[in-house]
């Protein structure tokens, strides 16, 4: 079955360094999305993306926040000047065609020093 | 708010015994959707339940939903260990493709 892969699975980070998150959603999928969410708390939305721009974002997504699609394949989330309270896991999502489920990454376990 | 609420947070029960959640929302809703997501994983999708449903099988999960009261519960009945994890419901909205998910209830099934 096709998946959304994610990479790296770990990334360890300074504060104040940009990091970039990497995923892979799955290839007919149209929507995509960005998740995050704080050790064994709620799922909390950033941002979604369609035809190339983005579609909606949360407050949390604020101008530390950039995603890109740079290759028709790849969906990247780039955290300029990472934060100590950036620490999370963040998920990448792809909705399917028919617009109903989403399918997640494994995430990425995100711990900024 | 936008998201869902479960409760209880955390439930834990025997195998072999059901256990129901439930999710309530403040939102008009398209659709309201159950996931579940393993620790340290992401979610998978279980079951999806249009705002004019009020019922859904799928297997050993049964959800509910009651736009009225503006809450909906997830049954797992026969619960075995391999079904702990932790399960959230997700809104979604009439207008856009947004998912708003809720807190989660953390589910222990004990062997």
């Amino acid at each position: 079955e096709p998946e959304v892969t994610q990479t790296p699975s770990h990334q360890v980070t300074q504060m104040g360094q940009e990091v970039i998150l990497r995923c892979v959603p799955i290839s007919n999928h149209l929507y995509f999305y960005w998740y995050r969410q704080i050790l064994g708390q709620k799922v909390e939305f950033l941002v979604s993306f369609y035809n190339n721009e983005i579609s909606e974002k949360s407050e949390i997504f604020d101008d530390q926040f950039s995603v890109e699609r740079p290759d028709g394949s790849n969906f990247t989330l780039k955290i300029r000047s990472t934060k100590l309270e950036d620490s999370a896991m963040y998920f990448c999502a792809s909705l399917d065609r028919v617009g109903e489920k989403l399918f997640f990454g494994s995430g990425t376990q995100l711990s900024v020093l | 708010s936008q998201q869902g609420e479960e409760d209880p947070q955390a439930l834990s029960i025997q195998e072999g015994e059901n256990a129901t959640m439930n999710c309530s929302y403040k939102t008009s809703i398209n659709n309201l959707q159950w996931y579940r997501q393993n620790s340290g994983r992401g979610l998978v999708h279980l079951i999806l339940i249009r705002s004019n449903e009020r019922e859904k099988h799928s297997g050993r999960l049964r959800v509910t939903l009651d736009t009225s009261k503006k809450s909906s519960s997830l049954l797992i009945t026969a619960s075995r260990a391999a079904d702990t994890a932790s399960y959230f419901c997700a809104l979604r909205r009439n207008t856009g493709n947004q998912f708003y998910f809720g807190t989660g209830t953390s589910l222990t099934v004990i062997p």
